[in-house]
C-alpha cells in the first residue's frame, strides 16, 4: 500500500517548455487534489476532482490544466511553463476530507 | 471566499513547555478544521482536524479548540519534544456541493522547540 505517489521528485524546465505532473493513489479515494506550496503561503488549491469523471478550479488554476485519467490517477499539466510557477507541487488524495499527500515535486523554471 | 490567518509564523519554546498556535477563518459556513504537520523536506501530514459539531479534541499531546462564534481555533501542543520541530499548518473547509474539499489553509507557523 503506496498510498499516494507523485512523479518526477525534481524537475528543471525552461521558460517556455510543457511537462505532466503525475500522481496516483491506491487507496480508493474518490477526491484528488493539486496544490502548489511556496514559502510563507502554505499550500494553494490549483485544481481538485471530487471524483472520477469531473475536475474544478481551486485557488490557483491558471497556467495549468488536469486530468483524471481514473479513479487512482490524477495528472497536472503546464502547457508553458513560466518562472512563476516554480514552486513545489503536492497531489493528494482524500476521505472524508482527511488529505493524505504525495512525498511532493520541486519543480524550478528557468 | 475563505480566508484563513494563523498566528504566529515562527514559534520557539523549551522543551517540556506549551506550544500553542491559533486560526481564524472568515466563512461561518465552514465546518472541518484540520491541523497539518510538516517536517523539513517531507510531506505534511494530518495530526489532528475538528468539526463544526464539537468544541474541543484531544490526541495524547496535542488538542484542537474551536470557537465557531469567533470563527478560530487553536492547536494546543503539551510537553513539547525536540520531534515537534515542525511547520504546522491549518485548514478549513465547508462541504457543501458547490464547494467540496476546497481548502484554504493558514501560511504556516514554524515550531522549534530547544532542548
Amino acid at each position: 500500500n503506496a498510498g499516494v505517489t507523485q512523479t518526477p521528485k525534481f524537475q528543471v524546465l525552461k521558460t517556455g517548455q510543457s511537462m505532466t505532473l503525475q500522481c496516483a493513489q491506491d487507496m480508493n479515494h474518490n477526491s484528488m487534489y493539486w496544490y502548489r506550496q511556496d514559502p510563507g503561503m502554505g499550500l494553494r488549491l490549483i485544481y481538485y476532482s471530487a471524483s472520477e469523471g469531473t475536475t474544478d478550479k481551486g485557488e490557483v488554476p491558471n497556467g495549468y490544466n488536469v486530468s483524471r485519467l481514473n479513479k487512482r490517477e490524477f495528472s497536472l499539466r503546464l502547457e508553458s511553463a513560466a518562472p512563476s510557477q516554480t514552486s513545489v507541487y503536492f497531489c493528494a488524495s482524500s476521505e472524508a476530507l482527511r488529505n493524505f499527500f504525495g512525498q511532493g515535486t520541486r519543480l524550478t523554471v528557468v | 471566499g475563505e480566508n484563513v490567518e494563523q498566528h504566529p509564523s515562527t514559534l520557539s519554546v523549551q522543551e517540556g513547555d506549551s506550544a500553542v498556535i491559533k486560526c481564524t477563518y472568515s466563512d461561518s459556513a465552514s465546518n472541518y478544521f484540520p491541523w497539518y504537520k510538516q517536517e523539513l523536506g517531507k510531506r505534511p501530514q494530518l495530526i489532528i482536524d475538528i468539526r463544526s459539531n464539537v468544541g474541543e479534541k484531544k490526541d495524547q499531546r496535542i488538542a484542537v479548540t474551536l470557537n465557531k462564534t469567533a470563527k478560530h481555533f487553536s492547536l494546543h501542543i503539551t510537553e513539547t519534544q525536540p520531534e515537534d520541530s515542525a511547520v504546522y499548518f491549518c485548514a478549513a473547509s465547508r462541504n457543501l456541493a458547490d464547494s467540496w474539499g476546497k481548502f484554504q489553509f493558514g501560511a504556516g507557523t514554524q515550531v522549534v522547540v530547544t532542548p
